[in-house]
């Protein structure tokens, strides 16, 4: 059982190039996240999806766009990425993010870096 | 706002000994609780929760936490430090007034000495 898949694990970009973050989960979870993890900042929430074919920002939501693309995927793309995006990026998922009691589910994350 | 503290971004104690990781929050209702642990270069890991059951939570690798609600806190603790408890944890709260999203703390490195 897989649980939460991102890919790549590691990026290098340079300035101004756009990618996307693949992630996918097999828990069949309705909510799914997108984090940075920044030195000393916790996890801070880019977007997340309530459910299949809904999205909404969380706490640092610029510079992004995701796509819930059905049930299990849930995608990060960078339009033009800035070094202020030099980041661990994770992913997320949980059984619904009406249910507050339950865990929310990581993928070992995506180190990425802007030159 | 509703926050997370955790007092102290690193903790180092010595291996055997009381592990005592603290996490504060501010919420005039009450929360669900969360630990996680990130290993290096791995993701974050449930260790345990608290969702207004017993107020003492026992979770993995020997680890426990006890909600008190007069001081708002749910501070982690382990009897006897192992090596292999190196790592990141991280304290997170969920409110039923932040569209039940995840309220993280830091995360306080546990540093074990030999």
């Amino acid at each position: 059982n897989a649980g939460v898949t991102q890919t790549p694990k590691f990026q290098v970009l340079k300035t101004g190039q756009s990618m996307t973050l693949q992630c996918a989960q097999d828990m069949n979870h309705n909510s799914m996240y997108w984090y940075r993890q920044d030195p000393g900042m916790g996890l801070r929430l880019i977007y997340y999806s309530a459910s299949e074919g809904t999205t909404d920002k969380g706490e640092v939501p610029n510079g992004y766009n995701v796509s819930r693309l059905n049930k299990r995927e849930f995608s990060l793309r960078l339009e033009s990425a800035a070094p202020s995006q030099t980041s661990v990026y994770f992913c997320a998922s949980s059984e619904s993010v009406l249910y507050s009691n339950q865990p929310q589910h990581f993928g070992d994350g995506t180190r990425l870096s802007i030159l | 706002a509703q926050s997370v503290t955790q007092l102290g971004s690193h903790v180092s104690v010595s291996e055997g000994a009381l592990v005592l990781l603290r996490c504060n929050y501010s919420s005039s209702v009450p929360p669900y609780l969360f630990w996680y642990v990130q290993y290096p270069n791995q993701g974050l890991q449930l260790l345990l929760k608290y969702t207004s059951a017993a107020t003492l939570v026992k979770g993995i690798n020997g680890f426990e936490a006890e909600f008190k609600k007069s001081e708002t806190s749910f501070h982690l603790t382990k009897p006897s430090a192992h090596m292999s408890d190196a790592a990141e944890y991280f304290c997170a709260v969920s409110l039923m007034d932040s569209n039940y999203q995840l309220i993280w703390g830091a995360g306080t490195k546990l540093i074990i000495k030999p």
